[in-house]
């Protein structure tokens, strides 16, 4: 047990649907990441989060909208999206930027 | 240059083989680094942190060469549940996140 679940486990949604996934760490974190990892390909980093601000968008698209509420909770919230974007969605936390990540076991996003 | 780059295999291997792999890095400033390993369709875990001194932990050895800037992870007696994609991470100054290399594939076979 990682300490950090997410949560659905699998989404299937429409170009036009808008869904968000969400992220919830157990282990006292100030960190906290989304990743996309499509299929054979290595981790992309999306979106970092430190105390609550976000400190990093890699050129992600603004159909991709992430929301850190508090250091326990992160969502990404998604609307519009494109088939392209169906990937596995991983969400991880670390105690500071530097330290190591544990993740959480991923959303498996498909767009139709 | 990439940040962190790894052979991206496959390595296929008999049971019981010893296997390495090395992780270059180029940022001579990068202060931490650890090995991860993913399995197929599954989350990276954490397998191992590298000290400066070298670290073991069971049949699995990281090592650290910051002269050459690069880390090795030597699998001893390997097994049937190793087979993973290992991860190379490393850390380039305490402000930053960590940076993953894109993996070595390993097949442990029978």
């Amino acid at each position: 047990e990682t300490g950090v679940t997410q949560t659905p486990r699998h989404l299937v949604m429409g170009m036009t649907n808008k869904k968000s996934l969400k992220c919830e760490q157990h282990l006292g974190h100030n960190a906290m990441y989304w990743y996309k990892q499509s299929a054979k390909k290595p981790l992309e980093l999306m979106f970092v989060y430190s105390l609550e601000e976000r400190v990093e968008n890699n050129s992600v698209p603004s159909r991709f909208s992430p929301e850190c509420p508090n250091s326990s909770h992160l969502f990404l919230h998604l609307h519009t999206l494109q088939p392209e974007d169906s990937a596995l969605y991983l969400c991880a936390s670390s105690l500071g930027p530097s330290n190591e990540q544990y993740f959480g076991p991923g959303t498996r996003l498909t767009v139709t | 240059r990439k940040e962190v780059e790894q052979d991206p295999g496959p390595f296929n291997v008999p049971e019981g083989a010893t296997v390495a792999f090395n992780c270059t890095y180029s940022n001579s400033a990068s202060q931490s680094f650890f090995w991860y390993r993913q399995d197929c369709r599954k989350e990276p875990k954490l397998l191992m942190s590298v000290y400066s001194s070298g670290n073991e932990d069971g049949r699995f050895t990281a090592q650290l060469n910051r002269a050459s800037q690069y880390i090795s992870l030597l699998i001893r007696d390997s097994k049937l549940s190793d087979s993973a994609t290992y991860l190379c991470v490393v850390n380039e100054g305490s402000a930053r996140q960590l940076t993953f290399g894109s993996g070595t594939q390993l097949t442990v076979l029978p």
